[in-house]
């Protein structure tokens, strides 16, 4: 059973441009989150998915970031006119239902902004 | 809110010393409570959880038990290894609501041989 993917790993754009970030759960996961990790700092959470569902995204930034969990395909992450202070690893990670179950976390993916 | 507080860090071990990894949260109800490790250029990999006060989970070697009386979780193994050097992070997760994680500021930890 593979795990949490995650693509692509590295991620470099410019200022203004827009940065896609992919994540597929793991088989059989419904749930998926995302968080961001500034350097030297711990993860914090910005939004909570079920398939075609937004849950939660109290974490999100108002403006630039959207999310989406289709019916078909992975979870995405976009950041529209990315700034530096966007550079940060992204992770996502997966669980098969709410209510205590684990989250597993993919690699992440690591976007630096110019 | 919910926050978790882990002791600072950087940790310097020497091989087979004794570790301690302080972790305190403030919750409200019950958490389930998490310390995960990261090893460089990767992702958050579980290394053990609780979900209910007095619960101990163990993996591995490392050890920590939920404690509400202290509001604490605390990371222990008793003798570490060069592979064990990572960044550690305590979490804890919301039984209700979206069950987001809130974590730590996280503990790099270097061991030497």
């Amino acid at each position: 059973n593979a795990g949490v993917m995650q693509n692509p790993r590295h991620l470099v754009r410019r200022r203004g441009q827009e940065a896609r970030l992919r994540c597929s759960p793991m088989k059989g996961h419904s749930h998926v989150y995302w968080y961001r990790q500034l350097p030297e700092e711990g993860l914090k959470f910005m939004v909570y998915l079920q398939k075609e569902n937004i849950i939660d995204e109290s974490g999100m930034p108002k403006e630039r970031f959207s999310a989406e969990f289709p019916k078909e395909g992975p979870s995405i992450l976009r950041i529209q006119q990315v700034v530096r202070g966007d550079s940060a690893a992204y992770f996502c990670a997966s669980s098969p239902r709410d209510r205590g179950e684990t989250q597993y976390f993919g690699p992440g993916t690591r976007l630096l902004v110019l | 809110g919910n926050s978790v507080t882990q002791m600072e860090g950087p940790v310097t071990l020497s091989e087979e010393a004794f570790l301690t990894i302080n972790c305190t949260y403030t919750a409200t109800g019950y958490p389930s409570l998490f310390w995960y490790v990261q090893y460089p250029g990767e992702g958050l990999q579980l290394l053990l959880k609780a979900t209910k006060a007095d619960d101990k989970g163990s993996n591995k070697g490392f050890e920590a038990t939920y404690r509400k009386e202290t509001t604490s979780f605390h990371l222990e193994k008793g003798s570490v290894q060069v592979s064990d050097s990572a960044v550690y992070f305590c979490a804890l997760s919301d039984r209700v609501g979206a069950q987001k994680l809130v974590f730590g500021q996280g503990t790099r930890l270097t061991i030497n041989p």
